[in-house]
């Protein structure tokens, strides 16, 4: 499978833990994104990266989220102090650089208690 | 964050209806995608539009994009069981062939096949 993978898939978390994901995007795309999407909402966007610049931050995403592309290739997201809030589906996406299509992951669920 | 407004909400229909929506957004969009979610996966790229007036099939999909560029609509003729899900659309307001921004998306319709 060459589509773009998340890891984990499901992930459950107890409030004030830290959680990290994963996403590898398609081997020949030079962008990835990040979104995050709460139950009945679309996606929204948190942070996209070119090659392993990180070009855009959204005001979503506060000072206990970071994220990394370190060698252009995979990605990834990683939550400080996990809030309840914090529960959702964090989506990544990839894309070539002269197209606006968008590919998406199956997604990584977390959840808070 | 910002998310652009689809209608409608949710639809329940019978197999073989033809289904309309539509997404509106404030500001100008000089792209606009339609993707389909399935429960518990990550939206899949149906149809991608990257000119005012333009309209884009996909198989039973057709797809146009407002001439306003503030608008889009999505149409699925004789609907089967497989395109229950949520459709969302997507706007970029990045212009085309010169790089990516990022995706703006609408708030979903949900599409029900009633037996």
């Amino acid at each position: 499978d060459t589509g773009v993978s998340q890891d984990p898939r499901h992930k459950i978390t107890k409030r004030g833990q830290n959680v990290t994901f994963r996403c590898d995007p398609i081997s020949e795309h030079n962008r990835l994104y990040w979104y995050r999407q709460t139950l009945g909402q679309g996606p929204e966007f948190l942070t996209y990266f070119q090659n392993e610049a990180q070009l855009e931050k959204s005001r979503l995403l506060s000072d206990r989220f970071s994220a990394e592309r370190p060698k252009g290739s995979f990605s990834t997201l990683e939550i400080q102090r996990t809030e309840q809030g914090d529960s959702a589906m964090y989506l990544c996406a990839s894309s070539l650089f002269n197209t606006g299509e968008l590919f998406f992951g199956e997604g990584s669920r977390l959840t808070v208690l | 964050g910002q998310q652009l407004n689809q209608s409608p909400q949710s639809m329940f229909i019978q197999e073989g209806e033809d289904v309309s929506m539509n997404c509106t957004s404030s500001s100008i969009f000089n792209t606009w995608l339609w993707y389909k979610q399935d429960p518990g996966e990550g939206p899949v790229l149906l149809i991608a539009l990257y000119k005012a007036g333009e309209l884009t099939s996909n198989g039973r999909l057709t797809a146009q994009f407002g001439i306003t560029r503030k608008d889009s609509f999505l149409n699925i003729s004789a609907s089967i069981p497989s395109d229950v899900g949520i459709y969302f659309c997507a706007g970029q307001a990045g212009i085309s062939n010169f790089g990516n921004e990022k995706l703006t998306f609408g708030t979903g319709t949900r599409l029900t096949i009633i037996p």
